[in-house]
């Protein structure tokens, strides 16, 4: 099992910009999110999903989508890429936060935004 | 809603001595509280986690307590050693609720 796989690991963007944050799990986990984690700082919950077709915002949602067409695959778009968007995101998974189970996290992706 | 406070940002100990991290929570309807584990530039790696039905729980080198009358929960790591020098995160969540809240981190420091 690769686990939680993030793409791409590293990226630079202008201001204004849009793209899209790649996250796959192959351990049939019900629920994926989608963390952001600015130095000195704890991770903040950007969107989840409890299953394909699902999704909620989290913490700090604003300037990001998701999407949760398949059980695997959670993807996260930033819009409009602004500075206070540079951050180390990382996806998650766990087969049921209902349950408390706990969460496996990707390697992450460093978005540097100028 | 939930709100996580963790204390201290920064701890540094003697290797072999034990090191305490302590957290506190808001809300008193919170039943789960994981500890992750961040080495510099790498991912949060679960390495312990307690329910509310259970006041300790261990794992060899390390304890977690909760005590749920004052909403607090706390890391024990006893004989610490350099590979135990990483940033701690707890976390608390409600099992009806679908979200983990965060402390903002411990910077723990091993010296030689």
């Amino acid at each position: 099992n690769a686990g939680v796989t993030q793409t791409p690991k590293f990226q630079v963007l202008k201001t204004g910009q849009s793209m899209t944050l790649q996250c796959a799990q192959d351990m049939n986990h019900e629920y994926m999110s989608w963390y952001r984690q600015d130095p000195g700082m704890g991770l903040r919950l950007i969107h989840y999903s409890v299953g394909a077709g699902i999704t909620d915002q989290g913490e700090v949602p604003n300037g990001y989508n998701v999407s949760r067409s398949t059980t695997e695959d959670f993807p996260l778009r930033l819009l409009s890429a602004a500075p206070s968007q540079t951050s180390v995101y990382f996806c998650a998974s766990s087969y049921s936060l209902r349950s408390n189970q706990p969460q496996h996290f990707g390697d992450g992706t460093r978005l540097s935004i100028l | 809603g939930e709100n996580v406070e963790q204390h201290p940002s920064t701890l540094s100990v003697q290797e072999g001595d034990s090191a305490v991290i302590k957290c506190t929570y808001s809300d008193s309807a919170s039943n789960y509280f994981p500890w992750y584990k961040q080495e510099l530039g790498k991912r949060p790696q679960l390495i312990i986690d307690i329910r509310s039905n259970v006041g300790e729980k261990k794992d060899q080198r390390i304890a977690v307590t909760l005590n749920k009358t004052a909403k607090h929960f706390s890391l024990h790591i006893t004989e610490t050693q350099p590979e135990d020098s990483a940033v701690y995160f707890c976390a608390a969540s409600i099992e009806s609720n679908y979200q983990l809240i965060w402390g903002a981190g411990t910077k723990l420091i091993i010296k030689p």
